[in-house]
Order: C-alpha cells, then structure tokens, then sequence
C-alpha cells in the first residue's frame, strides 16, 4: 500500500524558515498532486498549498509547496515563520487507484 | 460562501448504525468528487471514501469497506456516510472534504461508539 511519511515533529525559531519532508514509498510522488493542511487543536484542517504548489486565496506567501522527483518527495516550506503558525500539517495525495492517503503529521513549533 | 456542513453525529452502541449528512453551498457541487475523512482522538487523518461527482465510482478504505456506504444527491448539494456494524475504533470525528482541486472541509461531526 502507498503511504506518505512525514518527520514527527519539527521546530524553529520566530522569523526562520522551516521544511517539512513528505516521501511517498513507491511509484512517483510527481504523477499525482499533492495537497498541504494545517489544523490547529480543536479546529478543522484548512487547506495551505493545493495541487503540488498552488496557494488559496487568504494564505500567505510565506507558504510555498514543492516536488523533488530525485527523492520521491514532496516539501512545505514555511518562511519568516510567525508563532500563529504552529500547528499540525499533514500532507495528502493519492495512490494508482485514486484512494486518499494522508501522512502521519508534523507537529510545527515556533519557539 | 462555499462551505460544507455535517450533521448526524452522536453516541451509538457497537453493532449500531448512523448515518452522516454533509450540505454543501457555495460552489457546483455536481461536478465535484467528495471524500469522507475523520480523525480519532489524539490520532492524525485517516481518508475514509470517495465518490465521484456522477456516483459511478466509489471507493473505501479497507477498514470501512463492507460496512460503510457513501453517496450523494446532487439535486439536493448533499452527501451521505451511511455506517453499519459500528465498532469501538470508529470514535472520530468525521469530515465531509472535497479534495479535489483547491480542497474544502467541513467543521466535522463527532461519532462515538460505545456502550
């Protein structure tokens, strides 16, 4: 079965800029789109990078989404970080029959 | 605004039934696949169904499948979770998603199961 690995958690000071990894375990994480969500506690996810990189209305810019097909994985880069942005994100894709598959999660503090 | 609301949550026994209602608005939903999703306490998420925006193509995740049933009206801008033979580890809160695209969610609706 495909599945998307991200670290557990990472942290990283105010006015940084942090990655975190996403690495699909077989096939290529390129050949299907790649969605980004936080979720603070209590709250629904919301959505930061769709379709590999593309930004909703309403997300900064400091958020930006990426693919590197070398390593099978995807990444959220999150620059000039602010304390508003910690919280859980989880990547999301797809596997080769279309089946939703979401990673484990990455706990972001910003400390 | 777009936005999607689910509703049909509760406290059920094991071996019991419940069945989630998720109204859309907003957007076209016709022509948009839908996704059930949820999240057990403490626990990441776990994609549950999908349904194609025809209905013609459904899809389960091994731990539902013989025992939960998506579907959706288009007229009426809904989709439905029905869920069968309920189990202790089926506790979560549960959200109605459109993935597809630039990806909405719903606030969600908790299910507890329990006697």
């Amino acid at each position: 079965n495909f599945m998307l690995t991200q670290p557990h958690s990472v942290s990283e000071s105010p006015g940084k800029t942090v990655t975190i990894s996403c690495t699909g375990s077989s096939g290529s994480i390129a050949s299907k789109y790649v969605q980004w969500f936080q979720q603070r506690p209590g709250s629904a996810p919301t959505t930061v990078i769709y379709e590999d990189n593309q930004r909703p209305s309403g997300v900064p810019d400091r958020f930006s989404g990426s693919i590197d097909s070398s390593s099978n994985s995807a990444s959220l880069t999150i620059s000039g970080l602010k304390t508003e942005d910690e919280a859980e994100y989880y990547c999301q894709s797809y596997d080769s029959t279309h089946q939703g598959v979401f990673g484990g999660g990455t706990k972001l503090t910003v400390l | 605004e777009v936005q999607l609301v689910e509703s049909g949550g509760g406290l059920v026994q094991p071996g019991g039934s419940l069945r989630l209602s998720c109204a859309a608005s907003g957007f076209t939903f016709s022509s948009y696949s839908m996704n059930w999703v949820r999240q057990a306490p403490g626990k990441g998420l776990e994609w549950v169904s999908y349904i194609s925006s025809s209905s013609s193509t459904k899809y389960y995740a091994d731990s539902v499948k013989g025992r939960f049933t998506i579907s959706r009206d288009n007229a009426k801008n809904s989709l439905y979770l029905q869920m069968n033979s309920l189990r202790d580890e089926d506790t979560a809160v549960y959200y109605c998603a459109k993935l597809e695209l630039l990806p909405i969610w719903g606030q969600g609706t908790m299910v507890t199961v329990s006697s």
